[in-house]
């Protein structure tokens, strides 16, 4: 079964700082992975994707994130943190047509940043 | 095209009531999928439509749950006999039939509230 896991719930920066996302996932054959950001009360937005080819891949907002296959991650990283940053960020994976004929995603639990003015 | 739509976005029932949410999605987008979202969680999936078919339900989608999208375009999510533990935010997204993975869409949601 896929899973994925985000180890930071919580991460606090200063406006300005760089910024890295952690998330580790476990499928048994080539994944696609997607970051998305949920502000409060909203649904989700699609940053960015991974489905094959460049390894780092750029997404909306400034965004980037690299796939690593040998460490089985997938990191979000923001060179400098804008305080419209703050919200939930998720990492989510899927096998595309699974065999279950279907491609849901599998989500983390989320990591909730806070920006310091 | 103004993205993935649901309504309502808030529902405040009481327990043991039905309650029914619509999802319009993305026109042209064939897969239609259900997640529910609780507190401090991430997505999880519920179930998912291809056309008007349902191709694939979750274990967490019980008995009282259903699911429909009878022209292949709308959908709606019916809760009956809601509990307390059915409070959450209900989400539902959209994608094209892309070769590949599936870069999917997700409206503002639902979020329910059983008192």
């Amino acid at each position: 079964a896929q899973s994925v896991t985000q180890p930071d719930i919580h991460i606090t920066v200063s406006e300005g700082a760089s910024l890295e996302l952690r998330c580790n996932y476990s499928y048994g054959a080539t994944p696609y992975l997607f970051w998305y950001v949920q502000s409060p009360g909203q649904g989700l937005q699609l940053l960015l994707k991974y489905f094959s080819g460049d390894t780092l891949v750029q997404g909306i907002k400034g965004f980037e994130a690299e796939f690593k296959r040998s460490q089985s991650s997938f990191n979000l990283r923001k060179p400098s943190v804008h305080w419209s940053d703050a919200a939930e960020y998720f990492c989510a994976v899927t096998g595309g047509k699974s065999g279950a004929g279907s491609y849901q995603l599998t989500f983390g639990k989320g990591t909730k940043l806070s920006v310091i003015p | 095209d103004t993205g993935v739509s649901q309504d309502p976005r808030h529902k405040i029932t009481k327990r043991g009531q039905n309650v029914t949410f619509r999802c319009d999605p993305i026109s042209e987008h064939n897969r239609l999928y259900w997640y529910r979202q609780t507190l401090g969680q991430g997505p999880e999936f519920l179930t998912y439509f291809q056309n008007e078919a349902q191709l694939e339900k979750s274990r967490l989608l019980s008995d009282r749950f259903s699911a429909e999208r009878p022209k292949g375009s709308f959908s709606t999510l019916e809760i009956q006999r809601t509990e307390q533990g059915d409070s959450a935010m209900y989400l539902c997204a959209s994608s094209p039939e892309t070769g590949g993975g599936t870069e999917a869409f997700f409206g503002q949601g639902t979020r329910l509230t059983v008192v």
